[in-house]
């Protein structure tokens, strides 16, 4: 079946610092990547998705890419701020119904 | 531009009483639509998903059902809440389109179960 391995949190960063999220995938087929984040207390939002090998997926700063060779699909940010303080959640979609198979989450805390 | 709405935001019901929460998609036609439950501090659990009316699939057997009268609408139910039923209810929606994975969702209904 699918599954999705996330690095386990939290992970506390200082502003400015460089962030690495690590995500693998186990699926039969060839799956679309997504990653979500969810501010406390509010739904999740897409934040970047990727539907091929080494397809890049971007936005607000953050880039993960489709490693087909590694069933990988990393989280990074150059630079976080305060406000990326979120769980971070990566998915995969494959199957009937347009299902994802989500990760645990990974908590990120930056401080200032 | 497509908008999901869930109330309550936040309910608090005692063990054994009834429950009913409603999702409801704007601005689409035919979606996919999803119910999921996360416990604090867990990552998300599918219950149920739709692929059209009177098409729900259960995940998970559990003491919830779901049921979807309109194209847009998405309920959740019990006839009689568990402490464990408490959580962090997500629902989701797709449009339905081979290809296009990614789901959307609300905000969420907060549920205490005392």
């Amino acid at each position: 079946g699918n599954s999705v391995t996330q690095m386990e949190g939290p992970v506390t960063l200082s502003e400015e610092a460089f962030l690495t999220i690590n995500c693998t995938y186990t699926a039969t087929g060839y799956p679309s990547l997504f990653w979500y984040v969810q501010y406390p207390g509010e739904g999740l939002q897409l934040l970047l998705k990727a539907t091929k090998a080494d397809d890049k997926g971007s936005n607000k700063g953050f880039e993960a890419t489709y490693r087909k060779e590694t069933t990988s699909f990393h989280l990074e940010k150059g630079s976080v701020q305060v406000s990326d303080s979120a769980v971070y959640f990566c998915a995969l979609g494959t199957g009937g119904g347009n299902k994802l198979t989500f990760g645990t989450g990974t908590q990120l805390k930056v401080e200032l | 531009s497509q908008t999901i709405h869930q109330w309550p935001a936040t309910l608090v019901q005692p063990v054994g009483s009834p429950l009913s929460l409603e999702c409801t998609v704007e601005g689409t036609s035919n979606p996919n639509l999803y119910w999921y439950r996360q416990a604090a501090g867990r990552g998300l659990q599918l219950l149920f998903y739709s692929i059209g009316i009177d098409q729900i699939s259960s995940e998970v057997p559990q003491n919830l059902s779901a049921s979807r009268p309109q194209d847009r609408q998405f309920i959740l139910s019990s006839k009689k809440l568990l402490l464990s039923d408490s959580g962090f209810y997500l629902c989701a929606w797709n449009p339905g389109l081979a290809g296009v994975g990614e789901q959307y969702f609300g905000p969420g209904t907060r549920l205490t179960v005392t």
